[in-house]
């Protein structure tokens, strides 16, 4: 699995635009870039996936340039229940051994 | 059930006694992983079921823990001769066989080794 590097802490204010950059030079032509939230004592919850360009769902968007070396979680307009550590993930499509760092804890204040 | 549940919550053990936690994974879900995580670090990988079979124990710390899966359904780790470098939270999550990257996580237990 190739290996990330984030941030370790973020803070914002309601309603801003939270940005989050994990850097993954050794990624592979094969690997995916997944992000995990994990609010305090709950397990973690996927958030989203890609493998290039852009991805936007419900919750987030994510950016990946052409050389895929780096991508960015965007959470748009974060309120207090943001309140998070999110985690970027590098593998392939049957990887199940998710390795989770240390993530990134970002504290979005009123 | 609409997610993945872990009984107990939390649970408070002597060391050197033997515990018993519990996953029921989302109805379907052939894969079932174990996962580990101590007070403020990421989560630390420790055995894979493919239905009822464990092709991935790597990541058992020891001898003493152990994991079986009935079918596609609960699973039970065992923690035997607890030691408090047990203490943490035990978390446990399913997927589809196809989108293993994407893992429901149950909320936990939380062991606590006195």
């Amino acid at each position: 699995l190739a290996k990330t590097t984030q941030p370790i802490s973020m803070d914002s204010y309601e309603g801003q635009e939270v940005n989050i950059t994990c850097s993954h030079n050794n990624i592979a032509t094969n690997d995916y870039i997944t992000w995990y939230q994990q609010f305090p004592s709950q397990g973690p919850r996927f958030i989203i996936q890609g493998y290039k360009t852009k991805v936007t769902n419900e919750v987030a968007s994510l950016f990946i340039p052409a050389d895929r070396k780096s991508s960015t979680l965007s959470l748009p307009r974060v309120s207090l229940s943001d309140t998070a550590v999110y985690y970027c993930l590098v593998g392939q499509g049957g990887d199940y051994k998710l390795s989770f760092g240390a993530g990134t804890t970002v504290t979005v204040r009123a | 059930g609409a997610g993945v549940s872990q009984s107990p919550s939390n649970k408070v053990t002597e060391k050197g006694k033997d515990v018993e936690l519990r996953c029921d994974p989302i109805s379907g879900h052939t894969a079932l992983y174990w996962y580990r995580q101590r007070l403020g670090q990421g989560l630390e990988f420790l055995i894979y079921f493919q239905g009822n079979s464990a092709p991935d124990k790597s990541g058992l710390p020891s001898d003493r823990f152990s994991a079986e899966r009935t079918g596609e359904s609960v699973s039970t780790l065992t923690i035997q001769r607890t030691q408090q470098e047990d203490s943490a939270v035990y978390l446990c999550a399913s997927s589809s066989y196809l989108r293993s990257y994407e893992q429901y996580f149950g909320p936990g237990t939380r062991l606590t080794v006195t």
